[in-house]
């Protein structure tokens, strides 16, 4: 099954705006990650988040979990055309092996100056 | 965290060729991944290298196509071998560190295969 999903697949907004990205997943988990690409680079770790917990913040970033419905979101406030890339979300199933990660296929976000 | 790096960053091969892609980190780590990244698509793991015994491929990776060498706790290596145009792909390992899970990934290695 496809862990990790999010949406929207593209999301383009103006500099200055906030720009909320959502993540399903259909397994339960013991942690997920939230990572951000710029143009085909590296990902660059962004925030992990529990599922003992239910909200966490860094800087201009915070992420929720729901693990009742098997979702997350990230949201960026303030946004900056630097903020431009793809972010995705990770997730390790309980149980087993649980440092595979699964990502889902990304949020494009566009910031435009 | 982990300062990691990848050689080569990009490398542009002929079809039937083998490439080795290398991975280095800046501290010891049990765990070291490697994902590939197919055009406009996300992450999937091939395998997770551990040091002192081989590594475990994931379903539809197999050692043959993409042997692995996890030499010590800092370093290894992932080749891609007889490639075809469908193996051009980043390549990222990644490594876990410290409590928690947390993953953290090199800058990639870009492979266009002609």
């Amino acid at each position: 099954s496809q862990q990790g999903e999010e949406d929207p697949q593209a999301l383009s907004i103006q500099e200055g705006e906030n720009a909320t990205m959502n993540c399903s997943y259909k397994t339960s988990i013991n942690n997920l990650q939230w990572y951000r690409q710029n143009s085909g680079r590296g990902l660059v770790h962004l925030i992990l988040i529990r599922s003992n917990e239910r909200e966490k913040h860094s800087g201009r970033l915070r992420v929720t979990l729901d693990t009742s419905k098997k979702s997350s979101s990230l949201l960026i406030t303030a946004s900056r055309a630097a903020d431009t890339a793809s972010y995705f979300c990770a997730t390790d199933a309980s149980g087993g092996s649980n440092y595979k990660l699964t990502f889902g296929k990304g949020t494009l976000l566009t910031v435009n100056p | 965290s982990a300062v990691i790096s990848q050689k080569p960053s990009r490398d542009i091969c002929q079809r039937g060729t083998s490439l080795t892609i290398q991975c280095q980190v800046d501290s010891q780590v049990t765990m070291m991944f490697w994902y590939r990244q197919q055009p406009g698509q996300s992450l999937t793991l091939i395998a997770t290298a551990n040091q002192g015994s081989e590594a475990t491929y994931e379903s539809g990776f197999v050692i043959d196509k993409f042997p692995i060498s996890r030499p010590n706790l800092t370093f290894s290596t992932l080749t891609v071998s007889n490639m075809s145009p469908e193996d051009s792909s980043i390549y990222l390992c990644s490594v876990e560190v410290g409590y928690g899970n947390e993953q953290f990934f090199g800058p990639g290695t870009r492979l266009t295969v002609l």
